[in-house]
């Protein structure tokens, strides 16, 4: 079956623009995650939905970013006023329901920021 | 604040044996995971310990040590598809948002 897919695949914005980050996860599965990567690190968690709600967005940097699920499928991650240090991959991830360690990544939008 | 530790870097031969080695000081813990992730590629799930014990899964095996906030994942008989970074992660939560450390980068050479 279809694995997560996320996009746009790349994404090269100037400072202060808006961009808007998709993820489609698996069909079915009721918990979405959204982490960003950069280079050398490991995925650092943002923000969690269980169905359509976010459950956690403890992960948030700061009040630029945002995420929906309206529907309990898609989800858009929305970034205000993009800065430079805004630049890294962004992952998303699903599994089946919460509270499973066994998340299935999408592989990712590598967000540019100038 | 949240940390796991885990090396850079570890190399091996083909057909070796190697232990990626991960300790953690966090302020919750339901359990702990690995992840494989070949360069540009997507994080994708090895194992997942809750208790303390061996799980093993084919070629990989996983170890958790509650007590000692240690864990460790073993990999045998290496091949050359499995250079890649490993991630050792935390559930903090029951629902298991995942705090990563920052992977180990193994390279098998022939």
């Amino acid at each position: 079956g279809a694995g997560v897919s996320q996009t746009p695949s790349n994404k090269v914005t100037e400072k202060g623009k808006y961009v808007e980050l998709r993820c489609d996860p698996i069909s079915g599965h009721t918990a979405l995650y959204w982490y960003r990567q950069s280079l050398g690190q490991g995925p650092e968690f943002l923000i969690y939905f269980q169905g359509t709600g976010a459950a956690d967005d403890s992960g948030l940097p700061n009040d630029r970013f945002f995420a929906v699920r309206p529907e309990g499928s898609v989800s858009t991650l929305k970034i205000q006023r993009t800065e430079r240090g805004d630049s890294a991959v962004y992952l998303c991830a699903s599994s089946l329901i919460g509270g499973t360690s066994e998340q299935f990544f999408g592989p990712g939008t590598r967000l540019t920021v100038l | 604040g949240q940390s796991l530790e885990q090396p850079s870097e570890v190399t091996a031969v083909e057909g070796a044996i190697v232990q990626i080695n991960c300790t953690y000081q966090t302020s919750g813990f339901y359990g702990l995971s690995w992840y494989q992730q070949h360069d540009g590629g997507a994080p994708t799930f090895l194992s997942y310990n809750a208790l303390d014990g061996l799980e093993e899964t084919g070629r990989f095996s996983s170890f958790l040590s509650r007590s000692d906030s240690y864990g460790y994942l073993l990999l045998q008989e290496l091949q050359m598809k499995d250079s890649a970074s490993y991630f050792c992660a935390v559930s903090l939560t029951g629902y298991s948002t995942l705090t990563f450390g920052k992977g180990t980068m193994l390279l098998v050479s022939p």
